[in-house]
């Protein structure tokens, strides 16, 4: 089954300390991207790649770092989160750039007390 | 201005009624353009995408009139499951290849 898996679906941690969200997509895609989707914002972009060991910032990229190291794996690091990144967090990932369809991951709902 | 501009709802209509949301967006030389929809909580998926001609898709059309820069879609004969949050999204071309989300509509369908 095509899909956009993401780990952790839901996590609570604190302020400074260190934590990775993973993405994968089995289906082959070159473009790969981070969203962060808070009330009356809407889904914004964080970070989104096109290949492999090609990454670029999108709208909100502060306080993130990502890494595409294989075509398949895309995580999401926060190196030192704060209460403001509180949010959910999408993966997505398209056949090629952004003009396609977006095939998205299930979410992780994280929690920075 | 924001570039993609949606009416938050809630639209609140009866089982079998038309309705109809409208998105604006800013730039002229967007590109393509979709809908998706989101139920609570979960991943956004695409429901169409919407093309110069108009497409349909079942109960569901979507058009384009890029002369006043607004995308619509209408569902007629809603059912109870088309309740969930309709994203309008825009490509935009060029040196940030910018895929801008709308806010969403929500669309309560109710007995």
């Amino acid at each position: 089954e095509a899909q956009v898996t993401q780990n952790p679906r839901y996590l609570i941690t604190v302020t400074g300390k260190k934590l990775t969200v993973t993405c994968s997509q089995n289906m082959n895609h070159e473009y790969m991207s981070w969203y962060r989707q808070d009330p009356g914002l809407g889904l914004r972009q964080i970070y989104y790649s096109m290949n492999v060991e090609v990454t670029d910032k999108g709208d909100v990229p502060e306080g993130y770092k990502v890494s595409r190291k294989e075509k398949r794996n895309f995580p999401l690091i926060l190196e030192s989160p704060s209460p403001n990144q509180t949010s959910l967090y999408f993966c997505a990932s398209s056949r090629e750039r952004e003009g396609y369809e977006q095939y998205f991951g299930p979410g992780t709902r994280l929690t920075v007390t | 201005r924001k570039e993609v501009e949606q009416d938050p709802g809630p639209f609140n209509v009866p089982e079998g009624a038309t309705v109809a949301f409208n998105c604006t967006y800013s730039n002229s030389a967007s590109q393509s353009f979709f809908w998706y929809r989101q139920d609570c909580r979960k991943e956004p998926k695409l429901l169409m995408s919407v093309y110069s001609s108009g497409n349909e898709d079942g109960r569901f059309t979507a058009q384009l009139n890029r002369a006043s820069q607004y995308i619509s879609l209408l569902i007629r004969d809603s059912k109870l499951s088309d309740s969930a949050t309709y994203l309008c999204v825009v490509y935009t071309p060029g040196g940030g290849n910018k895929l801008t989300f709308g806010t969403g509509t929500q669309l309560k369908v109710e007995l």
